[in-house]
C-alpha cells in the first residue's frame, strides 16, 4: 500500500527557507513524479511543482524561482525548498505521488506556518 | 495559466437526493491526439488530504462508490453524486492536468439540506 509522509518544521521565521521532505513507502518513486501542494489555511489548492527520479523539475511560475526540489532516489524522498518565506507562505503542505498530474495518493500534510 | 471555475460555490442537497457540480476551464482540456479530457475531481474532508474521485474526466478511481460520476468534454464538466449520503459532504475540487502549471477550481462546499 502506497503511503507518503510529510516531515520538516512546523514554524519558519519570514525571510528563511522553508524545507520539507515527503517520505514514500509501499512504492518507488522510481516509477512516477512526486509533486508538492499547499493550501492556505480555509483556502483552495496549490500546485507547487513536481520532480521526477532523473531530476527534472517543474515549478509553478507564480511561486517567482523562489522554489527547488530535490530527490534522493536511495531513500525514497523527495524534498521541498521555498526560499524567502512571508506570511502568505502559510499553509498545509502536501506530498502527492503524480501520475501525469493527476494525484492518486496523498500524504496527510503538514501546517507550515511562517511567522516570527 | 488554465482557469478552473466551479459553480456553485455551495450547495446543500437532501438526503437521497442527486446533486451535481459544475466546473468550467478557461481554454479546452481535451488532448486530440489521445481524445482525453485531462480533468480530475477531488474531495476533501475536513482535516483530511484531498482523494482523487475521479481522473480523464469520467473514469472513477478504484474504490470510489458508482453514485459518483465524472461528464463533459473540452472546457464543460460535472461532477454528479447519483444519491446523496451524509458521508458525501465535503468541498469538492476540480483541476486539469492538460498543462503546467496544474490548477484548481476553488472548490464547491457539499452539505445536507
Amino acid at each position: 500500500q502506497v503511503q507518503l509522509k510529510e516531515s520538516g518544521p512546523g514554524l519558519v521565521k519570514p525571510s528563511e527557507t522553508l524545507s520539507l521532505t515527503c517520505t514514500v513507502s509501499g512504492d518507488s518513486i522510481s516509477d512516477y513524479y512526486g509533486s508538492w501542494i499547499r493550501q492556505p489555511p480555509g483556502k483552495g489548492l496549490e500546485w507547487i511543482g513536481y520532480i521526477y527520479y532523473t531530476g527534472s523539475t517543474n515549478y509553478n511560475p507564480s511561486l517567482k524561482g523562489r522554489v527547488t526540489m530535490s530527490i534522493d532516489t536511495s531513500k525514497n524522498q523527495f524534498s521541498l525548498k521555498l526560499s524567502s518565506a512571508t506570511a502568505a507562505d502559510t499553509a498545509v503542505y502536501y506530498c502527492a505521488r503524480d501520475g501525469g498530474g493527476d494525484f492518486h495518493y496523498w500524504g496527510q500534510g503538514t501546517l507550515v506556518t511562517v511567522s516570527s | 495559466d488554465i482557469v478552473m471555475t466551479q459553480s456553485p460555490d455551495s450547495l446543500a442537497v437532501s438526503l437521497g437526493e442527486r446533486a451535481t457540480i459544475n466546473c468550467k476551464s478557461s481554454q479546452s482540456v481535451l488532448y486530440s491526439s489521445n481524445n482525453r479530457n485531462y480533468l480530475t475531481w477531488y474531495q476533501q474532508k475536513p482535516g483530511q488530504p484531498p482523494k482523487l474521485l475521479i481522473y480523464w474526466a469520467s473514469t472513477r478511481e478504484s474504490g470510489v462508490p458508482d453514485r459518483f460520476s465524472g461528464s463533459g468534454s473540452e472546457t464543460d464538466f460535472s461532477l454528479t453524486i447519483s444519491s446523496l449520503r451524509a458521508e458525501d459532504v465535503a468541498v469538492y475540487y476540480c483541476q486539469q492536468y492538460y498543462t503546467t502549471p496544474y490548477t484548481f477550481g476553488q472548490g464547491t462546499k457539499l452539505e445536507i439540506k
